[in-house]
This record gives C-alpha cells, sequence and structure tokens, in this order.
C-alpha cells in the first residue's frame, strides 16, 4: 500500500515565522498536489507539482516536488492567522491519475 | 457558478438505521468521488463514477456501502444497517477530467455522520 507520510502532524508558531511541511513516501507518484482545508469545509486545491525538481510559488507558500517524485514540501513564509488550517497532501500513483493517495495532514495554527 | 453541495449538513443516527447522504456536483463536471474523513484517518476513497462507465466501488469498506449517480449529475451514498465505527465525515468530489491530465478535485463541505 502506497502511504504518503506528512510531518509535523500539529505545528504551533507565531505570526511572522517561517514552516515547513514535509510529505514523504517510498513510493513515486506522478504528481501531487497539496489542500486546505478549514474546520467544516472540504479541502481546497492549493497547487500541483508535476516534474521532478519543480519549484512553484504562491504568494508566500513555496512547494517543491522532489527530484525522484517521493517527497514534497510546503514552505511558509511569514506565517499569518489566516494561514491557520489542515494541509494535505495527496498523490496520483503513476498509471492511475484518478485516485489520490492522501497523507493524514498537517494541523497547522498560527497565533496572533 | 456553485460549487459542490452536500446535504445534510450533519446528520445524527441511531445504530442499525439507514441514512442516505447526498451529493450535487459542479455542472458540467464528469466525475464524482466519495472520501471518508475520519479522525487520525486522513481521506479514505470510497467510489468514484466517471460518465457513463461502470463506477470504481473498490474504496467501499463493506456491502452495507452504496452509492448511485443519476442522470450524471446527483449522487446518493447509502449506509445501511449503521455503524458506530461509520461515524465519519463524508465527503464528495467532482472533477472535469481530461484524459493524460492531472485531475483537479472540487469538494463539497461534508456531511458530518454520528452514529450513537
Amino acid at each position: 500500500t502506497q502511504l504518503l507520510e506528512q510531518s509535523p502532524q500539529f505545528l504551533s508558531i507565531q505570526e511572522g515565522e517561517n514552516l515547513t511541511v514535509y510529505c514523504n513516501s517510498s513510493s513515486v507518484f506522478s504528481s501531487l498536489q497539496w489542500y486546505r482545508q478549514e474546520p467544516g469545509e472540504g479541502p481546497v486545491l492549493l497547487v500541483t507539482v508535476v516534474t521532478g525538481g519543480e519549484v512553484k510559488k504562491l504568494k508566500r507558500l513555496t512547494f517543491q516536488f522532489g527530484d525522484a517524485r517521493k517527497d514534497s514540501s510546503l514552505h511558509i513564509t511569514a506565517a499569518q492567522p489566516g494561514d491557520t488550517g489542515l494541509y494535505l497532501c495527496a498523490g496520483f500513483n503513476a498509471g492511475n491519475n484518478r485516485k489520490l493517495i492522501w497523507g493524514l495532514g498537517t494541523s497547522l495554527a498560527v497565533n496572533p | 457558478g456553485a460549487g459542490v453541495s452536500q446535504s445534510p449538513s450533519n446528520k445524527v443516527t441511531e445504530k442499525g438505521k439507514d441514512v442516505e447522504l447526498r451529493c450535487d456536483p459542479i455542472s458540467g463536471h464528469t466525475a464524482l468521488y466519495w472520501y471518508r474523513q475520519s479522525l487520525g484517518q486522513g481521506l479514505e476513497f470510497l467510489i468514484y463514477f466517471q460518465g457513463n462507465s461502470a463506477p470504481d466501488k473498490s474504496g467501499l469498506p463493506s456491502d452495507r456501502f452504496s452509492a448511485e449517480r443519476t442522470g450524471g449529475s446527483v449522487s446518493t451514498l447509502t449506509i445501511q444497517r449503521t455503524q458506530q465505527e461509520d461515524s465519519a465525515v463524508y465527503l464528495c468530489a467532482s472533477s472535469f477530467w481530461l484524459r493524460g491530465g492531472t485531475d483537479t478535485q472540487y469538494f463539497g463541505p461534508g456531511t458530518r455522520l454520528t452514529v450513537l
């Protein structure tokens, strides 16, 4: 069974700090997605990374896909309280781009 | 346009009862997914529908679970003889899948099911 391991599971930081969330696997993924979920809502797609070594930036968020396409990271610069939420990574395994394999998520709290 | 909607938002039921959960996907989306999200378990794939193709039911945990999609639009997930371990948030997602491309799924707010 393919698994995506996310770390840390919980993170509580002060406004203005930087943070990195990791998503790791022993399996290769054809692409990987990052989602953000707020309480009472469904996950919302932030980014899709496809190419090994790819880096994508979304304002203060930087996403990187590992060269071997087995891992990914999400870096947030100068975190704000509005960044609070559950961050989930999910990957499509090679040959099946319909079923997402999900990590358990990182719960981020940014305190004012 | 409107996003994915789900109803009810909350459902409390007694063990042994049947429940029906409804999902209205984004208009024009050809694919529809059901997931279950439990505390500490992450999102668990249940079933997906793509156009007129036979649904992929490989994620359904038992034969108490079934789903249908009528007219290529609205979907209903039915859980018969509910058990306490069925308590979870049930999420629906839809997408307009392009063959060879990466799927972008849009999620509804979920139905929180509590089985007493």
